[in-house]
């Protein structure tokens, strides 16, 4: 089974500072996913990388960064954490020529 | 931009009865894919249905496709309190699932 975890499942942090999302997938996929889910409007996706070192913006990715140094972990920065990314975060991979998605059990990240 | 949308945005039911959710899309799609999330976790995959396709099952599920109508309906049948959860469609522009575009989902309680 493919396993995808994520670093924390509860984070509070104040306005301003840095954040580190980290996720890690056992299954050497090819690909990963940052997403966020808000009530009322589904998932929607922040990141994903191709490869390693490769990354493309999703449809919201202004005020985050990501960062893909090997192949297992994709992390998810916010430079300065706002009060407007308090969301849950979902990281999701896949690989070996399958169609589907496979995901981590969400962060749920709360700015002050 | 959230291309799925589904309905209803919260279904209540007893158990043994059948759900029917659908989902919405505008643009056309290789697949559509839906993905169960239980309460606060993670997304898993349930059932995917190509473009040539117009249903599927899979145990209790099935799925079918209208792409003139460009929607699709999940049933759920002899429903478990087991299977109270939020159905979230995704559908898939290219095959690739490299881009996946979810709906806003449907929440669904089983009672007993």
């Amino acid at each position: 089974d493919v396993k995808v975890t994520q670093s924390s499942r509860y984070l509070v942090k104040r306005t301003g500072e840095k954040v580190f999302l980290e996720c890690v997938q056992d299954m050497d996929h090819e690909n990963m996913f940052w997403y966020r889910q808000d009530p009322g409007l589904g998932l929607r996706l922040i990141y994903f990388s191709y490869d390693v070192k490769m990354k493309e913006k999703g449809d919201i990715p202004e005020g985050y960064s990501v960062s893909r140094e090997k192949k297992e972990r994709f992390s998810l920065i916010l430079e300065s954490a706002s009060t407007n990314q308090t969301s849950m975060y979902l990281c999701a991979s896949k690989g070996g020529g399958r169609e589907t998605q496979y995901f981590g059990p969400g962060t749920r990240l709360l700015v002050l | 931009s959230q291309q799925g949308e589904e309905d209803p945005q919260a279904l209540s039911i007893q158990e043994g009865e059948n759900a029917t959710m659908n989902c919405s899309y505008k643009t056309s799609i290789n697949n559509l894919q839906w993905y169960r999330q239980n309460s606060g976790r993670g997304l898993v995959h349930l059932i995917l249905i190509r473009s040539n396709e117009r249903e599927k099952h899979s145990g209790r599920l099935r799925v079918t496709l209208d792409t003139s109508k460009k929607s699709s309906s999940l049933l759920i049948t002899a429903s478990r309190a087991a299977d109270t959860a939020s159905y979230f469609c995704a559908t898939d522009a290219d095959g690739t699932a490299s881009k996946l575009t979810f709906g806003t989902g449907t929440r669904l309680q089983v009672t007993l």
